[in-house]
């Protein structure tokens, strides 16, 4: 069965600085993998997404994230943290198209952003 | 307008009373599912549809039931809400014949349960 873990319960980040939250999954082939934002009253939407090539993904908002397959990461990252990216962020990670695909999630970790 | 939507946005009920919540899409996507979101538990998967006739347990459907009305439309219902069921839920969708899966999801229904 697949798992996701999202190390960082809460990150605290200071307007303009770098980022990086954490995740970490287990699955026994090459993973469908996802970041998903929840900004505060909102339902979740899709960052990135990675299922093959190219290891470093490009999302929108500035997003970034990379997958390493010897670590089991994915972790998402972005060069500078502006305030409305004070957001739940979600990792998932799928199983390959056509087969009976369900996503699991990861508990999420909180950013918060200090001016 | 919103491709996935969910009503009510909010409701407040008492235990023991049957609630509906519903979710409509206009992506015309196959795949429908039900997930509840409580705080530092992330999304849990309640039921999850592939069609009209397919409907699937997640992790945590008891208490709960669905039905999917059309392609377009699937409902969870609660028969006998408790307390604990208290959270937000979110409808998504995902289209099967994409090639990344991708969930949608509608705004979330806040449900608290006295």
């Amino acid at each position: 069965a697949q798992s996701v873990t999202q190390p960082d319960i809460h990150i605290t980040v200071s307007e303009g600085a770098s980022l990086e939250l954490r995740c970490n999954y287990s699955y026994g082939a090459t993973p469908y993998l996802f970041w998903y934002v929840q900004s505060p009253g909102q339902g979740l939407q899709l960052l990135l997404k990675y299922f093959s090539g190219d290891t470093l993904v490009q999302g929108i908002k500035g997003f970034e994230a990379e997958f390493k397959r010897s670590q089991s990461s994915f972790n998402l990252r972005k060069p500078s943290v502006h305030w409305s990216d004070a957001a739940e962020y979600f990792c998932a990670v799928g199983a390959r198209p056509g087969g009976s695909y369900i996503p699991t999630f990861g508990r999420g970790t909180s950013l918060i952003v200090h001016p | 307008d919103a491709d996935v939507t969910q009503t009510p946005r909010n409701r407040i009920t008492k235990t023991g009373k049957r609630i509906m919540l519903e979710c409509s899409q206009t992506k015309g996507h196959d795949r429908m599912y039900w997930y509840r979101q409580d705080p530092g538990l992330g999304l849990r998967l309640i039921y999850y549809s592939f069609d009209v006739k397919d409907i699937n347990k997640g992790e945590i459907s008891d208490g709960y039931s669905v039905s999917r009305q059309a392609q377009a439309k699937f409902s969870l219902s609660l028969e006998s809400a408790i307390p604990n069921q208290t959270a937000l839920y979110f409808c998504a969708t995902s289209d099967r014949s994409g090639n990344f899966n991708e969930q949608f999801f509608g705004p979330g229904t806040r449900l608290t349960v006295l």
